[in-house]
């Protein structure tokens, strides 16, 4: 454990469901994150929450819905996806202050969601 | 614009070798970089970072060392174990939190 747990870790969905991804740390971090991992691209950063304010919003389709009602809880909410949505859903968390030595994102193990 | 790119998508090395995962970054202004490692079914794990004012820094087994003039990342990883099979990760962190992932190179390790 690593101290961002992410769940479910798996998840199967139809293009007409809705469903949650939930993250949780337990660091005291201040800023959370949405990525994206998709096969052969780069991490894709997709959303932001610094103090619980979203602080950027990465061009992301409006199927994607996130939520942060504490500065150690974040959700993505996801409805009518696409098959090119599938993906592993990475929550990160970080401590987002100028005077800090590490400027590391410590990761959950991520969602790994598949959109049929 | 900013990138930032691994030289070799995949790297092959003998057990007991030392390996060499290298990037480059376009950003002169980046004032951090981190290596993660992810293994299969895991999310990336910080490894080691250094700071634009040095040039080298050693880890347990893993050393990193950074190359300004020619913008070059590198991490070295002494005496490769099948433990260490992953992709490896290179960030950028521009202006304190603006952070930028490599594309990954994934390190297998032969027995």
């Amino acid at each position: 454990e690593t101290g961002v747990t992410q769940t479910p870790r798996h998840l199967v969905m139809g293009m007409t469901n809705k469903k949650s991804l939930k993250c949780e740390q337990h660091l005291g971090h201040n800023a959370m994150y949405w990525y994206k991992q998709s096969a052969k691209k780069p991490l894709e950063l997709m959303f932001v929450y610094n103090f619980k304010e979203q602080t950027e919003n990465n061009s992301v389709p409006s199927r994607f819905s996130p939520e942060c009602p504490n500065s150690s809880h974040l959700f993505l909410h996801l409805h009518t996806l696409q098959p090119e949505d599938s993906a592993l859903y990475l929550c990160a968390s970080s401590q987002e202050a100028r005077d800090t030595d590490n400027y590391g994102y410590t990761f959950g193990s991520g969602t790994r969601l598949t959109v049929v | 614009g900013e990138s930032v790119g691994l030289h070799l998508p995949t790297l092959s090395v003998q057990e007991g070798d030392n390996s060499i995962i290298n990037c480059a970054y376009s950003n002169s202004a980046s004032d951090y970089f981190i290596w993660y490692k992810q293994e299969s079914g895991k999310g990336p794990q910080f490894i080691i970072d250094i700071r634009s004012n040095m040039d080298k820094r050693q880890g347990q087994r893993v050393t990193v060392l950074l190359n300004k003039t020619v913008k070059h990342l590198s991490l070295q990883i002494a005496a490769t174990q099948p433990g260490d099979s992953a992709v490896y990760f290179c960030a950028e962190i521009t202006g304190g939190f603006k952070t930028i992932f490599g594309a990954g190179t994934r390190l297998f390790v032969k027995a």
